[in-house]
């Protein structure tokens, strides 16, 4: 399967507690990107990588959130000391751009529910 | 701030039907759309997408519309199926910037047999 995956598909942790997703890009993708999407909602963007770079972070992302994707492959997103509002789907797109086109494929998800 | 709106929460159209969904922007320097479907607890697949230098996109059952001066797009899908059944989201993005995506709120599309 050439797809963007996830791991894991669900997470269910005790407030105060960290969590690591992980996310395995489309192989030829140089573009990452973390979305987080709320029950009625669109996705909504949190950071950008292109190749192993972080070029943008929304202010969604708090200081208890980090993201990383070394050497340009694999990213990793971190939660520190969640909270209840961390509940969510936590979704990873890749993609390469063209001259007018930029489509974004997206994983299943990490669904986190934090108790 | 809203910049990407889908007014319709849900709609609902008989089999073999024509589906229309809408979309509304407000940014200007949005240059690429494009329409993704979303089953629950997956991610949302790609449908298709719409450049700002055209006006019309079809594959296949779908087509998009593109209307850049009153900043609206529009999905038609061609004969609606029950198998279309999902959330449809719009998103938008300027390709010469970082490339994320800004997306509306979804439309629930059910397709009655």
């Amino acid at each position: 399967d050439t797809g963007v995956s996830q791991n894991p598909r669900h997470k269910i942790t005790k407030r105060g507690q960290n969590v690591t997703f992980r996310c395995d890009p489309i192989s030829e993708h140089n573009r990452l990107y973390w979305y987080r999407q709320t029950l009625g909602q669109g996705p909504e963007f949190l950071t950008y990588f292109q190749n192993e770079a972080q070029l943008e972070k929304s202010r969604l992302l708090s200081d208890r959130f980090s993201a990383e994707r070394p050497k340009g492959s694999f990213s990793t997103l971190e939660i520190q000391r969640t909270e209840q509002g961390d509940s969510a789907m936590y979704l990873c797109a890749s993609s390469t751009r063209g001259a007018y086109t930029d489509t974004q494929y997206f994983g299943p998800g990490t669904r986190l529910t934090v108790l | 701030d809203q910049q990407v709106k889908q007014n319709s929460p849900s709609l609902s159209v008989q089999e073999g039907r024509i589906s229309i969904l809408n979309c509304d922007y407000t940014n200007s320097m949005f240059d690429y759309f494009l329409w993704y479907k979303k089953y629950p607890a997956e991610g949302p697949t790609f449908l298709i997408s719409i450049s700002s230098i055209k006006d019309k996109n079809e594959d296949g059952r779908f087509t998009v519309f593109l209307n850049k001066s009153a900043k609206h797009l529009s999905l038609h899908i061609v004969p609606s199926q029950p198998g279309d059944s999902a959330v449809y989201f719009c998103a938008a993005l300027e390709v010469t910037s970082y490339g994320k995506l800004t997306f509306g709120q979804g439309t629930i599309l059910t397709v009655h047999p």
